[in-house]
């Protein structure tokens, strides 16, 4: 079935450099985008999302890009601080179905 | 955005027994919830959608007689896990959608420990 997954599942950076992460999805029907934050024990967090029809959208630190052609989406984070420190999910949504969740990867900050 | 709110928030029970879980919209009115399950280094599966007044919507693989749900109000949906097992053990999570469709909201999870 379709689904969403990631490329790498963990990543190490060092305290201060930028970090990226990401995730290829197949459901070309997919309209809504989504990366979380999940710290261990915790529910996952909203970092942010963008929409289908949009390439490129920018947060605090963060920046979304998706790529429709080749179905990739990815999670950059500058100057990558210590509580960075999670396990980063990517979630696909189309229209008022449910999300769908890819596999997950854990980001370790190095000080 | 909502507040979603989980009790417990970690739970340990002998194989057999049931174990129920609350999942709260602390601020926002839900017609609908959705339950997650995610094991140890693993990604968030969801189990079912919970409809209130009416039966919940249960992904295929879960048994719907085993994981009940009950959604009595636009605040309140529980998930109870019937005859646990040990392979039952894992981190329960429930989610309330925002007001725009594409929102979704998460309470802070519970540990499900069955020995």
């Amino acid at each position: 079935g379709e689904s969403v997954g990631l490329h790498l599942p963990t990543l190490s950076v060092q305290e201060g450099d930028n970090s990226i992460i990401n995730c290829a999805y197949s459901n070309s029907a997919s309209d809504y985008f989504i990366w979380y934050k999940q710290e261990s024990g915790k529910g996952p967090q909203f970092i942010i999302d963008i929409r289908s029809n949009m390439d490129k959208r920018q947060g605090q630190r963060v920046t979304v890009l998706l790529n429709k052609t080749v179905k990739h989406l990815s999670l950059q984070i500058a100057a990558t601080q210590p509580g960075d420190s999670a396990v980063y999910f990517c979630a696909e949504k189309k229209g008022n179905n449910d999300m769908r969740f890819g596999a997950g990867t854990r980001l370790t900050v190095k000080p | 955005g909502a507040v979603v709110s989980q009790h417990p928030s970690w739970v340990i029970c002998k194989s057999g027994t049931s174990v129920k879980i609350e999942c709260r919209s602390l601020d926002f009115q839900a017609t609908t919830m959705f339950w997650y399950r995610q094991f140890p280094k693993q990604s968030l599966m969801l189990m079912a959608t919970s409809n209130e007044g009416s039966k919940a919507t249960y992904e295929q693989g879960v048994e719907k007689d085993k994981f009940l749900i009950n959604h009595a109000s636009l605040t309140l949906s529980t998930l109870t896990v019937t005859s646990a097992h040990p392979e039952d053990s894992s981190f329960y999570i429930c989610s309330v959608p925002g007001q725009g469709s594409y929102e979704q909201y998460f309470g802070p999870g519970t540990r499900l420990t069955v020995t």
